[in-house]
């Protein structure tokens, strides 16, 4: 299957700081790619959704000042978690979809752990 | 509106049980991807199958086996022999475009036990 990583896999860092989550399609070009959190115990949420070259589309509820989410190339995503606060604490999933072989499936990354003090 | 219903919260089973995960959706589109994708502790989501709405045949692969009725709105898992390493939450998924988003039912967390 098609690969996705996640950089980095835990984050601690103290509130008000800026956090930046990447996230890499390593095998196949990823059109779109969708960012998720997912709190214990509990399902993914979706934040938003991002096209290659195009502006997220953020989900009801989801401050896009404070998710910065940038798609600037075929292979790479980045989440921007702007001056953080305990709340934030979370797991941060992102997945991509692309063409071919892969057109239709999401296929996620290995998650982000932030801990913000 | 599109929703996916997964019951079972919890299922604990011992080792070399079989175990049946249930899935039901509600779409009214008529061209919809039902999904399966687990979770192990580590927490990255692995695929593990993908079915449209136009292809009801079952599907086996190693020990785990799907049942995709639509007469139910039905997607359920199967898990033959279960092992230790199947312990995680799985999640059923559907989308109603190819490159659209993914409602998520709630997950059954699955223990499997010696």
């Amino acid at each position: 299957g098609a690969v996705v990583s996640q950089h980095p896999s835990r984050v601690i860092c103290k509130s008000g700081t800026s956090v930046k989550i990447e996230c890499r399609s390593l095998d196949f070009q990823a059109t779109t790619m969708f960012w998720y959190r997912q709190f214990p115990k509990q399902s993914l949420m979706l934040m938003a959704t991002s096209n290659e070259g195009s502006k997220a589309t953020y989900e009801q509820g989801v401050e896009k000042d404070k998710f910065l989410i940038n798609h600037a190339s075929l292979t790479l995503s980045t989440l921007t978690v702007t001056s953080a606060h305990p709340e934030d604490s979370s797991f941060y999933i992102c997945s991509g979809t692309g063409s071919g072989d892969v057109r239709g499936t999401q296929y996620f990354g290995p998650g982000t752990r932030l801990l913000v003090l | 509106a599109q929703k996916v219903t997964q019951a079972q919260t919890e299922i604990s089973v011992v080792e070399k049980e079989d175990v049946t995960l249930d899935c039901v959706y509600e779409t009214r589109d008529t061209t919809y991807y039902l999904f399966w994708y687990k979770q192990p502790p580590s927490g990255e989501l692995v695929f593990l199958i993908r079915r449209n709405s136009f292809d009801e045949q079952n599907e086996i692969s190693g020990r785990y086996s799907w049942n995709f009725q639509k007469s139910t709105s039905s997607f359920n898992f199967t898990i033959t022999a279960s092992q230790v390493v199947d312990s995680a939450v799985y999640f059923c998924a559907l989308t109603t475009g190819t490159a659209s988003k993914l409602t998520f039912g709630t997950g059954t967390r699955l223990q499997v036990t010696l």
